[in-house]
């Protein structure tokens, strides 16, 4: 069965510090995707990234970065620098995609402050 | 840009009594989703359509939750009768098409069952 632990419940930093919010993830396949969604307070989840099970290569948008680890079953997101606008909760999901159904699972997600 | 509408934003109902969501997904995404998110909770998946059939709906309690999207376009989820559990953040996401692409979700239904 799948399952992804985001075991910071609660982060807060300073404006202009990095942070790093933690992914494990658990599945039986060889083949899936993990994700990262941004939830600000008006609710909605904002899609940050997909990452299929093959491609390890770490990724870099802007200030956001991603580090994928097959070997720890790790897919950790980093922010570089962070500004107040990226306060909201974080949320890494996984899906194993048999055939069409894309079951995506969720973490229980890490809340990021960012102070000013 | 284009986006899942939901509908209604807020919605207070008495338990026992009857409450609907609709959503309207991004046009021409075939997949639409409908998720509970319990406050403090990542969202879990309810059902799942792929035009107008189900794909999956093992995580729906189907003796009191009901989906439908009937022309493969529009969708309604419905609560008969709604319980205290029951309230909750509703999520709509819609995406393209088969197979395992990002999921774009509206703003939500927040429920309150009192």
């Amino acid at each position: 069965a799948q399952k992804v632990t985001q075991a910071q419940t609660e982060i807060s930093v300073v404006e202009k510090e990095d942070v790093t919010l933690d992914c494990v993830y658990e599945t039986r396949d060889t083949t899936y995707y993990l994700f990262w969604y941004k939830q600000p307070p008006s609710g909605e989840l904002v899609f940050l990234i997909r990452r299929n099970s093959f491609d390890e290569q770490n990724e870099i948008s802007g200030r956001y970065s991603w580090n994928f680890q097959k070997s720890t079953s790790s897919f950790n997101f980093t922010i570089t620098a962070s500004q107040v606008v990226d306060s909201a909760v974080y949320f890494c999901a996984l899906s194993e995609a048999p055939g069409n159904n894309n079951d995506m699972r969720f973490g229980a997600g890490t809340r990021l402050t960012v102070k000013p | 840009e284009a986006e899942v509408a939901q509908s209604p934003r807020y919605k207070i109902t008495e338990k026992s009594q009857a409450v609907a969501f609709w959503c309207d997904p991004i046009s021409g995404h075939a997949t639409l989703y409908w998720y509970r998110q319990i406050l403090g909770q990542g969202p879990e998946l309810l059902v799942q359509f792929q035009d107008e059939s189900v794909v999956d709906d093992s995580q729906l309690p189907k003796d009191r939750f009901s989906a439908e999207r009937l022309k493969g376009v529009d969708s309604t989820l419905k609560i008969q009768p709604a319980e205290l559990g029951d309230s909750a953040m509703y999520l709509c996401a819609s995406s393209p098409g088969t197979g395992v692409t990002e999921a774009f979700f509206g703003q939500g239904t927040r429920l309150t069952v009192v």
